[in-house]
């Protein structure tokens, strides 16, 4: 039962660079999510998506960018990392995006950007 | 964006002790849920809550909905080393033509054996 999926677990990128967080389910969920965690703060959404090509900004999207080209996949891309990008980020799916559906979450990838 | 207050942030308590963690907000929400964190791992829902003044069990763990849907509660009766974890509040909202799930900050519980 692999569920959300995503890689790399660990990454320690410079000023300026970019990289690109990967996700995949195998539960055939049509939304997915992106969430960072900062210490104390929760999780805060960045980008959704209800399908395969349809996404959508969340409460902090700055900075990031999403794409999703199959219902298996959403990367989430960072361009010119800043200091400020410093966080775990955790990718979600769900089966439906209804107010009874349970989210499914990975096991985070921790970015440091120095 | 629809915020959900937690409280306490930060709970330490002896094994065996009850606890008791909240959830406000001042806007009424569809369903709240809870969810368990674990260092080093993504978030694992323990329940949802859908109907206003709705009471649910799991174990040792009693879950509240509040009657106008703005507010919850978890109970931890006799908690166990077990039960250390981060717990999290969490709300689907209808936004933007569907629903989005934001969280709380989280009350992060330590159960010392």
């Amino acid at each position: 039962n692999a569920g959300v999926t995503q890689t790399p677990k660990f990454r320690i990128l410079k000023i300026g660079q970019s990289m690109t967080l990967q996700c995949a389910q195998d539960m055939n969920h049509n939304y997915m999510y992106w969430y960072r965690q900062d210490p104390g703060m929760g999780l805060k959404l960045i980008y959704y998506s209800v399908g395969a090509g349809i996404t959508d900004k969340g409460e902090v999207p700055n900075g990031y960018n999403v794409s999703r080209s199959t219902t298996e996949d959403f990367p989430l891309r960072l361009e010119l990392a800043a200091p400020s990008q410093t966080s775990v980020y955790f990718c979600a799916s769900s089966m439906t995006g209804d107010m009874n559906t349970e989210a499914f979450f990975g096991q985070g990838t921790r970015l440091t950007v120095v | 964006t629809q915020l959900l207050e937690q409280s306490p942030q930060f709970l330490s308590i002896q094994e065996g002790e009850n606890l008791t963690v909240y959830c406000n907000s001042s806007s009424v929400f569809s369903s709240l849920q809870w969810y368990r964190q674990e260092p080093g791992e993504g978030p694992v829902l323990l329940v949802t809550v859908v109907t206003g003044g709705e009471v649910k069990k799991l174990k040792r763990l009693t879950f509240q909905f509040g009657d106008a849907r703005k507010d919850s509660s978890l109970h931890i009766t006799a908690a166990q080393p077990g039960d250390t974890g981060l717990y999290l509040c969490a709300g689907w909202y209808s936004g933007a033509g569907s629903y989005q799930l934001t969280f709380g900050k989280g009350t992060k519980l330590s159960v010392i054996p």
